[in-house]
């Protein structure tokens, strides 16, 4: 079955460090994928996607991803983060339907 | 446009009561998603409507479960008798075409049985 692994489960980060957090996916076919994220008490909305195309994928905020086929990753990374970033973070690919990694709580501190 | 729309935002009730929940989808968007949120299991797709029609309910996690969408603008999740296990977030999305395009999620309900 396909599944979807995040295997940071909480990061902890001081404000202007670096980021990159793990997604890989079980899925021989032609794959569609996001980065969705939580902040606290809000509801999920979508970071970035890649249907196709350049493998790096910019989002909004400063985050971008990359598709590495070879690796069935699609890491996400943010080269300086902020204290507003403190979220939680989910992987999601889609087959026939979306699935979701378990997420990632990345903490900020100013 | 508002967005998603989910009701109640929390919901309290005590084990073997009925739990509706209930779902206004962005207008124009042919897909209704239903998800539960857990910190065990993560977010998992429960059942998934397309223009009404339940397509896929196989995350649904037994008979006491049941969603409906009596027409595009309103959906409702059931759960009947409710049990402590049951307690989760519950998140509705509709997308405009489908697995594809992007997901719009409500506020979703938080659900404690107690």
């Amino acid at each position: 079955a396909q599944s979807v692994s995040q295997h940071n489960h909480h990061v902890i980060l001081s404000e202007a460090a670096s980021l990159e957090l793990g997604c890989n996916y079980s899925y021989g076919g032609t794959v569609n994928l996001f980065w969705y994220v939580q902040y606290p008490g809000q509801h999920l909305q979508l970071l970035l996607k890649y249907f196709s195309g350049d493998p790096l994928v910019k989002g909004i905020k400063g985050f971008e991803a990359e598709f590495i086929k070879s690796k069935f990753s699609f890491n996400l990374r943010k080269p300086s983060v902020q204290w507003s970033d403190t979220a939680e973070y989910f992987c999601a690919v889609n087959t026939d339907k979306l699935i979701f990694g378990t997420g990632t709580r990345l903490q900020v501190f100013p | 446009d508002a967005g998603v729309i989910q009701s109640p935002r929390h919901e309290v009730t005590e084990m073997g009561q009925e739990v509706t929940l209930r779902c206004k989808p962005i207008s124009g968007h042919d897909y209704l998603f239903w998800y539960r949120q857990t910190m065990m299991r993560g977010l998992e797709l429960l059942i998934y409507f397309n223009n009404n029609v339940p397509i896929d309910d196989s995350g649904m996690p037994e008979d006491r479960f049941s969603a409906k969408m009596p027409n595009a603008s309103f959906s409702t999740l059931k759960i009947q008798p409710s049990e402590p296990r049951d307690s989760a977030v519950y998140f509705c999305a509709s997308s405009r075409q489908g697995w594809n395009y992007e997901q719009y999620f409500g506020p979703g309900t938080r659900l404690t049985v107690t």
